[in-house]
């Protein structure tokens, strides 16, 4: 079984204010890394598929890191907004698994204005 | 912009009875996947379609729950008996194939259960 894993849970920012959380993965057998976001009453959207050791991404105010050696990727988000209240939920996808993806818990963001 | 359909949105069931759920995926999709979100974990994969073929339901507990997608297009998940374990969202995804994707999931809104 493997162990993706976020932290935190849960975190409440304030309007204006940055903020990052953690996924932790295998640092074996890597393929890729992804990251959702799963707003309440829609449906989960892709955020970033990240497949190489340094990548970094970024949508708008959002950016991600991936450091496939140590098995973490952090993501961020910069200036927060109440639209960017959300579940944010990561996804290990392991080599010669085909499409397969292990989900962590997810972290919960609620920005308040 | 294409979606993964689901219904029903919400059940509300009592325990022992049979529930069933339905995905249409994106056209053109050959890979189908259902999960299932208990409230506070990471969604779980139960079942992964290629086409009409399962290609991994290690984790589908078959003793209540089955999966079919005869013709390779739409998806019927199916509990029966439910127990109240089973309350739960239960998401429906979508990927082109393999070869050249970047693997990323298109979800459905998902159909979320309660059982009494």
């Amino acid at each position: 079984i493997l162990n993706v894993e976020q932290s935190p849970q849960s975190l409440h920012v304030q309007e204006g204010d940055s903020t990052n959380f953690t996924c932790s993965f295998p640092s074996s057998n890597f393929y890729a890394l992804h990251w959702y976001r799963w707003e309440t009453a829609k449906s989960p959207e892709a955020l970033f598929v990240m497949t190489l050791n340094g990548d970094e991404k970024k949508k708008g105010r959002i950016s991600a890191t991936l450091n496939t050696k140590e098995g973490y990727s952090y993501l961020y988000i910069k200036g927060s907004q109440p639209e960017d209240s959300a579940t944010y939920l990561c996804a290990f996808r392991e080599q010669a698994a085909g499409n397969k993806l292990t989900f962590g818990g997810g972290t919960r963001v609620l920005v308040k204005p | 912009e294409a979606e993964v359909a689901q219904s029903p949105r919400y059940k509300i069931t009592e325990k022992s009875q049979a529930v069933a759920f339905w995905c249409d995926p994106i056209s053109g999709h050959a890979t189908l996947y259902w999960y299932r979100q208990i409230l506070g974990q990471g969604p779980e994969l139960l079942v992964q379609f290629q086409d009409e073929s399962v290609v991994d339901d290690s984790q589908l507990p078959k003793d209540r729950f089955s999966a079919e997608r005869l013709k390779g297009v739409d998806s019927t998940l199916k509990i029966q008996p439910a127990e109240l374990g089973d309350s739960a969202m239960y998401l429906c995804a979508s990927s082109p194939r393999p070869q050249g994707s970047t693997g990323e999931l298109f979800f459905g809104e998902g159909s979320r259960l309660t059982v009494l």
